[in-house]
């Protein structure tokens, strides 16, 4: 089976930057996602590492490292839109996706 | 992007009724769609990958018979809520995979289901 832990809240203020971390434990394991979403909304996909390494987009990156099974998602000059949850989500064979339990982001003024 | 579009965005039923929800793929082919399930500040449980043109696989604990899936097209999956019941209320998801972008998933907007 799949697990994966992150943190449940973050707190910052606008400008800064957040690092979510999020560890899995995986029977199969192709890659890792990151996911946002605001409350009542549907997921939306914000990044994808296959290979160890940070993917850099725009104001977020992402990072993985296959042999710790560990990866963290970056948010820089955070702005108050960027309160949401963000998952992280282990991909597995037939395209399954399997979901951490979201870390709340609030931003501060 | 690829856009998934969901129907109803919201449904109210009364216990025992049976819901339809429609998820479409609109501007790609999606020979396979996911369904997931979230209730309030948790994360979303897959429910059951939807193949065109062949039964649904379902996850473990998740009863086939009360979540009936029908992917009848490259561009539609259904999931009917059969015999619905309070603690079936929440928030349904759905994604499709495209081919074309890397096999990423797309979501759908969610269907807010609330069982009277």
């Amino acid at each position: 089976g799949q697990s994966l832990e992150q943190p449940s809240e973050v707190t910052a203020v606008e400008g800064a930057i957040v690092q979510i971390n999020c560890t899995y434990q995986t029977s199969g394991f192709y890659g890792l996602s990151w996911y946002q979403q605001h409350d009542g909304g549907a997921p939306t996909f914000l990044s994808y590492n296959a290979l160890d390494g940070l993917e850099e987009t725009g104001r977020f990156s992402s990072f993985l490292s296959r042999s710790d099974s560990y990866g963290y998602l970056l948010l820089q000059e955070l702005q108050m839109k960027d309160s949401a949850s963000y998952f992280c989500a282990v991909k597995a064979a037939g395209n399954k996706l399997t979901f951490g339990g979201g870390t709340r982001v609030l931003v501060k003024p | 992007g690829a856009v998934v579009s969901q129907h109803p965005s919201w449904v109210i039923c009364k216990s025992g009724t049976s819901v339809k929800i429609e998820c479409r793929s609109l501007d790609f082919q999606a020979t396979t769609m996911f369904w997931y399930r979230q209730f309030p500040k948790q994360s979303l449980m897959l429910m059951a990958t939807s193949n065109e043109g062949s039964k649904a696989t379902y996850e473990q604990g998740v009863e086939k018979d009360k979540f009936l899936i029908n992917h009848a097209s490259l561009t539609l999956s259904t999931l009917t809520v059969t015999s619905a019941h309070p603690e079936d209320s929440s928030f349904y998801i759905c994604s499709a995979r495209a081919v074309e972008a890397r096999n990423e998933q797309f979501f759908g907007p969610g269907t807010r289901l609330t069982v009277l």
